[in-house]
């Protein structure tokens, strides 16, 4: 599980702050992704970059804004959040994107909105 | 559009029985399909995936999948459950002809009873 590595494990913020959460992948791999975990519900994929271009944006609201500096690194700026954001957010990676290739994740940021 | 059903939210198995963790899918085309694990307050990992050929698929910690393309199913199993098997599972599809998302189901609860 240290393929992929997420800082902060957890993260409780306001509704006003400004907030980073960091991705890292030791795996070689070209395609990142993040993802949001709810309770009872399917993982929604939120960003997907591939070779350090973003090619997925499934309607995430602009008050989250991904970075991909290099095929190693993610990050997911958030800014004025809601209470109905909270809730787990993983990081993947894959060899390339989609095809075979399977997604190996982090441990995740369990984010709180207050 | 792809999509995945796990029809159980939580499956009971008692340690030495066989487990069945049940999945179907809805493609367009021909499918990839995976199964992760998920313990508590850690990321998905990767069990195994079927992309084509023998329909059984052996994977990580003894466990196995069935792709049943009639059926549209890929169920996972395992001949002998484990306490330590005690985890969320999630089946996952990407549809060949279509996106190269995968799209996740909304996990089975797996509670194995000494």
């Amino acid at each position: 599980e240290t393929g992929v590595t997420q800082t902060p494990r957890h993260l409780v913020m306001g509704m006003t702050n400004k907030k980073s959460l960091k991705c890292e992948q030791h795996l070689g791999h070209n395609a990142m992704y993040w993802y949001k975990q709810s309770a009872k519900k399917p993982l929604e994929l939120m960003f997907v970059y591939n070779f350090k271009e973003q090619t997925e944006n499934n309607s995430v609201p602009s008050r989250f804004s991904p970075e991909c500096p290099n095929s190693s690194h993610l990050f997911l700026h958030l800014h004025t959040l809601q209470p109905e954001d909270s809730a787990l957010y993983l990081c993947a990676s894959s060899q390339k994107e989609g095809d075979s290739y399977e997604q190996y994740f982090g441990p995740g940021t369990r984010l709180t909105v207050t | 559009a792809q999509s995945v059903a796990q029809p159980e939210d939580q499956v009971n198995v008692a340690e030495g029985n066989p487990l069945t963790v049940k999945c179907t899918y809805s493609v367009s085309g021909n499918p990839y399909l995976f199964w992760y694990v998920q313990y508590p307050n850690r990321g998905l990992q990767f069990l195994l995936k079927y992309i084509t050929g023998d329909n059984l698929v052996k994977g990580s910690y003894g466990f196995e999948a069935e792709f049943n393309k009639s059926q549209t199913s890929f169920h996972l199993k395992k001949p002998s459950a484990l306490v330590s098997d005690s985890a969320l599972y999630f089946c996952a599809v990407r549809d060949l002809a279509g996106s190269y998302q995968l799209t996740f189901g909304k996990g089975t609860k797996l509670s194995v009873i000494p």
